[in-house]
């Protein structure tokens, strides 16, 4: 299985900054995707990161509010802007297509669990 | 539309008792189902899956699942529960027309005690 490293693993940010998540995994990858998770709760899709294009947002998501960047098939990032407590989260990245082969399941990092004061 | 439901929020079990977590999906088309595990301050891990075959399908750390197509139900079981087994597991969907798309259920939470 894939090995997917997240940076930071967790922060705490002051109210109106922005933090910039780096995700990157060991091998390439066919598809990127950002989820947010409350702790304890389930898991909501930000978007999907696409190699040398723009993010494709669910609803409920604006690129001016999660910036997201995928330069080429191992790393992404996703940043949080303008941060509110209301962004206080666990920020996941996720990947499948490892070695452009989808075997179906997708393979998660460890989170960044991001607190807003 | 699609989608899975995790009708339990919490299953007790006594540990070396049987366990169930229970999961339904909506899907058109063929559905590709996954459950994934997740402990405190952890991401989640993948257990198993059913996307062709046996219905009956065997993952990590003992654990199995039953694809059931008249039920729509895609039920995790061990057959004896670990106090180690407490965690938050979640059971996924990936629609054969979406496949972009993966539809997690709400999560539910496994205690197993002593």
């Amino acid at each position: 299985s894939a090995v997917i490293s997240q940076k930071p693993s967790r922060d705490i940010c002051q109210r109106g900054t922005s933090l910039t998540i780096q995700c990157q995994v060991d091998s390439q990858v066919t598809m990127m995707f950002w989820y947010r998770q409350q702790p304890g709760q389930s898991l909501t899709l930000i978007a999907t990161a696409n190699q040398g294009s723009e993010a494709t947002y669910e609803s409920g998501f604006v690129i001016d509010k999660f910036p997201i960047s995928r330069p080429n098939l191992t790393f992404s990032t996703l940043t949080v802007s303008n941060m509110s407590p209301e962004d206080s989260s666990i920020y996941l990245c996720s990947a499948t297509g490892l070695a452009g082969v989808d075997t179906g399941e997708l393979f998660f990092g460890e989170g960044s669990r991001l607190t807003v004061l | 539309a699609q989608s899975v439901a995790q009708p339990e929020d919490q299953v007790n079990v006594a540990e070396g008792n049987p366990l169930t977590v229970k999961c339904t999906y909506s899907v058109s088309g063929n559905p590709y189902l996954f459950w994934y595990v997740q402990y405190p301050n952890r991401g989640l891990q993948f257990l198993l899956k059913y996307i062709t075959g046996d219905n009956l399908v065997k993952g990590s750390y003992g654990f199995e699942a039953e694809f059931n197509k008249s039920q729509t139900s895609f039920h995790l079981k061990k057959p004896s529960a670990l106090v180690s087994d407490s965690a938050l597991y979640f059971c996924a969907v990936r629609a054969e027309y979406n496949f972009n798309k993966f539809y997690f259920g709400s999560g539910t939470k496994l205690n197993v005690k002593p």
